[in-house]
């Protein structure tokens, strides 16, 4: 069975800092990986993807990721966050065939300060 | 389009009342899901659809039932509320091969309590 984890449940940084979100998974077989962002109450809001191809994907808002398939890991970056990036992110993993459900991580609660 | 929809979005339950909540999408996507998120716990999968009259258990469908009758709606029902079941709940849709694939869409969410 597959499963994700977010080490850290809070970052908390300044405004104009570059941050970096860990997320790490486990999985028998290839996966999807994701990254999701919650602002308060509201739903969630894909960031990025990573299907195949190259391990960085660029996504919204200035946001990227790494693939690393020998670390197992997908961490998400942002060379200068800003006050409106304050939400909570999750990783998520999907296994091909599974009807694309979502195994999530249990969240990073990003805090950007000035 | 509105994309996905839930309804109502909060709500206030005894234990031991039934609900039904309501999700639906314009987006004529075949699959639906139910989350719940909880403190801590990230989302967790309750229960899923692959298309109009099926469904399938996610990681945690106790005390939860869900119906797919139609294409566009996916109801979530709680028969008989229990504390426990205190979440906000979300529900998502997604089209295979579409684009963008496997990429789920979510709503806004219900926030349920239950005394």
């Amino acid at each position: 069975a597959q499963s994700v984890t977010q080490l850290d449940s809070q970052v908390p940084v300044f405004e104009e800092a570059p941050v970096e979100l860990r997320c790490n998974y486990s999985s028998s077989v290839s996966v999807y990986l994701f990254w999701y962002v919650q602002y308060p109450n509201q739903g969630l809001q894909l960031l990025l993807k990573y299907l195949s191809g190259s391990t960085l994907v660029k996504g919204i808002n200035g946001f990227e990721a790494e693939f690393n398939k020998s670390q197992t890991s997908f961490h998400l970056r942002k060379p200068s966050v800003h006050l409106s990036d304050t939400a909570e992110y999750f990783c998520a993993v999907s296994e091909p065939g599974t009807a694309s459900k979502l195994t999530f991580g249990t969240g990073t609660r990003l805090q950007v300060t000035l | 389009n509105a994309g996905v929809t839930q309804t109502p979005k909060f709500r206030v339950l005894k234990t031991g009342q039934s609900m039904t909540l309501l999700c639906a999408q314009d987006m004529n996507h075949e699959y639906m899901y139910w989350y719940r998120q909880d403190p801590g716990m990230g989302l967790r999968l309750i229960h899923y659809s692959v298309g109009e009259g099926t469904t399938a258990k996610g990681e945690v469908p106790d005390g939860y039932n869900v119906s797919r009758l139609k294409k566009q709606n996916f109801l979530l029902g709680l028969e008989s509320a229990a504390p426990s079941q205190t979440s906000v709940y979300f529900c998502a849709s997604l089209s295979p091969g579409q684009g963008s694939y496997n990429e789920q869409f979510f709503g806004p969410g219900t926030r349920l309590t239950v005394l």
